[in-house]
């Protein structure tokens, strides 16, 4: 069963990068949905999708935060990892990493890492 | 985007009873939806997708129906393991959007 673990740090400074990554474990990286996604929970904004990065390293970004989001994969390492340029308050929450299965319904979750944006 | 909007935000009932939540999408989306119970501090768990689709090891007093732009999420008898937050999801197109959220509490 494959199994998913954020980490990173959990205070960024405003307007500085985010930087996250995610572990795939008990599985190939490969199986299953072939793209690897990041969601957010915030208070203010409940769950928003951040975006989905596939095996072969193309995107998909929610054009909310395009232009400060990238995505990356090192599939040796069966890792994938998120950075987010120029944070604010507005960008705490929790993250997590996901992979989407049948119907495109995220059933396998990372348990969240959060991030506090403070100075 | 496709907005996804949820009724009631919030609710109570008691064990036993029988429970119907609503999400209604600002466009169509065929049956590309899905559904999530989340508990304090743990990641959402999907209870259905593709509208009526039962996950696998989901108990089956969960249904979900609708289609085009109504879906219900409806709990035939409530257990205390079911009191938690429930969210639908679109995959219909990009961005993936949420509903805000329906919180079920204990009467």
């Amino acid at each position: 069963q494959v199994q998913l673990q954020e980490s990173g740090p959990g205070l960024v400074k405003p307007s500085q990068t985010l930087s996250l990554t995610c572990t795939v474990s008990g599985g190939s990286f490969r199986s299953g949905s072939y793209f690897w996604s990041w969601i957010r929970q915030s208070a203010g904004k409940g769950l928003e999708w951040i975006g989905r990065v596939y095996t072969s390293g193309s995107t998909d970004y929610n054009p909310s935060l395009k232009s400060r989001v990238s995505f990356s994969v090192d599939t040796s390492k069966k890792q994938f990892s998120l950075k987010l340029t120029s944070v604010t308050a507005a960008d705490a929450a929790v993250y997590y990493c996901a992979n989407a299965g049948r119907g495109q319904a995220y059933d396998i979750w990372g348990q969240g890492t959060k991030v506090t944006v403070s100075s | 985007d496709i907005q996804m909007t949820q009724s009631p935000s919030s609710l109570s009932a008691s064990v036993g009873d029988r429970v119907t939540i609503t999400c209604r999408a600002s466009q169509s989306i065929s049956t590309y939806l899905n559904w999530y119970q989340q508990k304090a501090g743990k990641a959402p768990k999907v209870l259905i997708y593709a509208a009526s689709t039962l996950q696998s090891g989901v108990p089956s007093r969960f249904s979900g129906s609708g289609s085009g732009t109504d879906f219900t999420l409806t709990i035939s008898s409530l257990q205390p393991e079911d009191f938690a937050t429930y969210y639908c999801q679109q995959s219909y197109s990009i961005p993936v959007t949420f509903g805000q959220g329906t919180r079920l509490e204990i009467k």
